[in-house]
């Protein structure tokens, strides 16, 4: 079993629809947890961390359940520039750990 | 503050001979960690330096990877005798300190073609 699991893609979603994303992680001495976008051929890039309590950055949520071992990410009114692949990134004793992505493609 | 330098972008190989990647990180980062990413896969951690000093490399392939973060200069990831296997493209990023909380910051990556 991978230590970071994330949905298979591609999502392909209309533009506006509201996206979900889930990850799950095995490992339970992970320290924190990350969101981060990938587009075709460029570097990863932090969209957000994650917290237990919840955060929120414009139309992107976050969530973390620690006895779940389970994080998700919530993107409203999904935009054209949204298309990218998403990764659920675990740190875990200084190591970032990274699920394998999940696509998105937003149709106009 | 320039970002996370990496060079070559592109870098192109025949089997056998031997390929250096180098990565600056961003000024005042004394962490560096080194992945690789396969065609349509995600990234596969390979190993994580400071200054001289190797902290984990339990995701480098026993044979012929090395990798090195001297004391001045950029970190060196170095491939001997290529394979075509060896094709994928090879990020570095750096941190401030040691990372759970703060973030790491990417460089654009090496794109190895083996040949």
């Amino acid at each position: 079993r991978k230590e970071v699991e994330q949905d298979p893609g591609p999502f392909n979603v209309p533009e506006g629809a509201t996206v979900a994303f889930n990850c799950t992680y095995s490992n339970s001495a992970s320290q924190s947890f990350f969101w981060y976008r990938q587009d075709c051929r460029k570097e990863p890039k932090l969209l957000m961390s994650v917290y237990s309590s919840g955060n929120e950055d414009g139309r992107f949520t976050a969530q973390l359940n620690r006895a779940s071992q389970y994080i998700s990410l919530l993107i409203r009114d999904s935009k054209l520039s949204d298309s990218a692949t998403y990764l659920c990134v675990v740190n875990r004793d200084d190591k970032i750990i990274f699920g394998k992505g999940t696509r998105l493609h937003i149709l106009p | 503050n320039a970002g996370v330098m990496q060079n070559p972008r592109h870098l192109v190989r025949r089997r056998g001979q031997e390929a250096r990647l180098r990565c600056s990180p961003m000024k005042g980062h004394s962490h560096v960690y080194w992945y690789r990413q396969l065609p349509e896969e995600g990234l596969k951690f390979m190993v994580y330096l400071q200054k001289e000093n190797i902290i984990d490399e339990s995701g480098m392939p026993k044979e012929r990877f090395s990798a090195e973060f001297p004391k001045e200069g950029p970190s060196i990831l170095r491939i001997q005798q290529v394979v075509r296997g060896d094709s994928a493209a090879y990020f570095c990023a750096s941190s401030p300190q040691r990372t759970p909380e703060t973030e790491a910051f990417f460089g654009q990556g090496t794109r190895l073609t083996v040949v």
